[in-house]
């Protein structure tokens, strides 16, 4: 079965600094990674996904993150933090069978700190 | 920009009533999914749905739960009998078709409370 774990269930950054979340997933055939960030009383918003073309994806907002196969890795990086990035942030796998319901790390909370 | 919008935005119940949790997918996707997050705990998969019947369900979405598209435009998640253990924030999503890559368009969620 696939699974993800995302390390640190808050994060607290300064304004301006580097943001990074991290996510490590489990599978035992090539998968498909996504980043969804949650803003207070809306949806999940997909970042950014990878789906095996280039390993460093970049996504809305100034996001980026960098499948590692070696280290079974698809952290979540920012260069600045703004206050703005302060949210919920949701790393995901798809499963490989079924209709690709996508199976959910526990989320890490980010504060931006001005 | 369509979005995925989800009624009531929080719903409160007693134990043992039936509640029905509502969605308007995107207009043109065809695929159509429940999630569900217990607070403190990871998003969990419950169904999804396509052609007017059940795709797949996780071991979470036993006899209790039904999913139904009663007009074309909505998708209800109905839990017949419920819990205490069912308190979670329900997400609905959409996605335009079923691949591997496709994305999922979520909803806002509704809370679902129960006494």
């Amino acid at each position: 079965a696939q699974s993800v774990t995302q390390l640190g269930s808050h994060v607290s950054v300064s304004e301006g600094a580097l943001v990074l979340l991290r996510c490590n997933y489990s599978s035992s055939v090539p998968p498909y990674l996504f980043w969804y960030v949650q803003y207070p009383n809306q949806g999940l918003q997909l970042l950014l996904k990878y789906t095996s073309a280039a390993t460093l994806v970049k996504g809305i907002n100034g996001f980026e993150a960098e499948f590692k196969k070696s280290e079974t890795s698809f952290h979540l990086t920012k260069p600045s933090a703004h206050m703005s990035d302060a949210a919920e942030y949701f790393c995901a796998v798809t499963r490989i069978s079924g209709n690709t319901p996508l199976v959910f790390g526990k989320g890490t909370r980010l504060s931006v700190i001005a | 920009e369509p979005e995925v919008t989800q009624t009531p935005s929080h719903q409160v119940t007693q134990m043992g009533q039936e509640v029905i949790l509502r969605c308007v997918p995107i207009s043109n996707h065809l695929y159509f999914y429940w999630y569900r997050q217990i607070l403190g705990q990871k998003v969990e998969f419950l169904v999804s749905f396509y052609n007017n019947e059940i795709s797949e369900k996780s071991e979470i979405f036993d006899d209790q739960f039904s999913v139904e598209r009663p007009d074309g435009s909505n998708f209800t998640l109905k839990i017949r009998s419920t819990k205490l253990e069912d308190s979670a924030m329900y997400f609905c999503a959409s996605s335009v078709a079923g691949g591997l890559a496709d994305t999922q368009y979520f909803g806002p969620g509704t809370r679902l409370t129960v006494l």
